[in-house]
């Protein structure tokens, strides 16, 4: 069975200040994808990355960095320098070579106050 | 443009009414889905249609009807709801009924049922 958990159910920051979203998953596929998604007030889920069961690398866009550890089953996000406007709930996914099973995490809401 | 849209962002209905939520995808894909999303609770996927036939119902109940007459357009009929399905229900599409490119969302239509 597959399973997301995103064990922070809140984290509240000032602005300027880094903060780290934990997401480890559960799969027995050797192949899977692993994303994250940002979810405004306004509702809509925002795609932010996309990261497959292969490719260890960490990734830095911006302000946002990944970090993927297969031997922890772990893919953490970062967001440095936090802005007002990151102000939402991310959700941790999971996907595998099946009809569009995603497993989503129940997702960490993240307030940054200035 | 905005690459998936949903009509209506908000919806206020009786249990006794009958009613349709809309999605349309400018993306060009091949698969669509339906997403509940509750306060509190993990993302659930409804419904998964793959080049308009229909591949996965989670055990939705029948008052959710859903329709995919062509690639583009997702439908969601309601009826006799109950107030607990009062929700966000999330329309997403990706290129095919796989997790591996990940889904791409609409920015959900908010349903209230009294």
């Amino acid at each position: 069975a597959q399973k997301v958990t995103q064990a922070q159910t809140e984290i509240s920051v000032v602005e300027k200040e880094d903060v780290t979203l934990d997401c480890v998953y559960e799969t027995r596929d050797t192949t899977y994808y692993l994303f994250w998604y940002k979810q405004p007030p306004s509702g809509e889920l925002v795609f932010l990355i996309r990261r497959n069961s292969f490719d260890e690398q960490n990734e830095i866009s911006g302000r946002y960095s990944w970090n993927f550890q297969k031997s922890t089953s772990s893919f953490n996000f970062t967001i440095t320098a936090s802005q007002v406007v990151d102000s939402a709930v991310y959700f941790c996914a999971l996907g595998t070579d099946s009809w569009g099973k995603f497993q989503f995490g129940a997702g960490t809401q993240v307030v940054v106050t200035p | 443009e905005t690459g998936v849209t949903q009509t209506p962002r908000h919806l206020v209905m009786g249990m006794t009414n009958k009613k349709s939520l809309k999605c349309e995808q400018h993306l060009g894909h091949n698969a669509m889905y339906w997403y509940k999303q509750s306060a509190k609770k993990p993302l659930e996927l409804m419904f998964v249609y793959s080049l308009e036939e229909r591949v996965e119902n989670n055990s939705v109940p029948s008052r959710f009807s859903p329709e995919c007459p062509n690639s583009s357009h997702l439908f969601l009929h309601l009826h006799t709801l109950q107030p607990e399905d009062s929700a966000l229900y999330l329309c997403a599409s990706s290129q095919e009924a796989t997790s591996a490119r990940g889904q791409f969302f609409g920015p959900g239509t908010r349903l209230t049922v009294l």
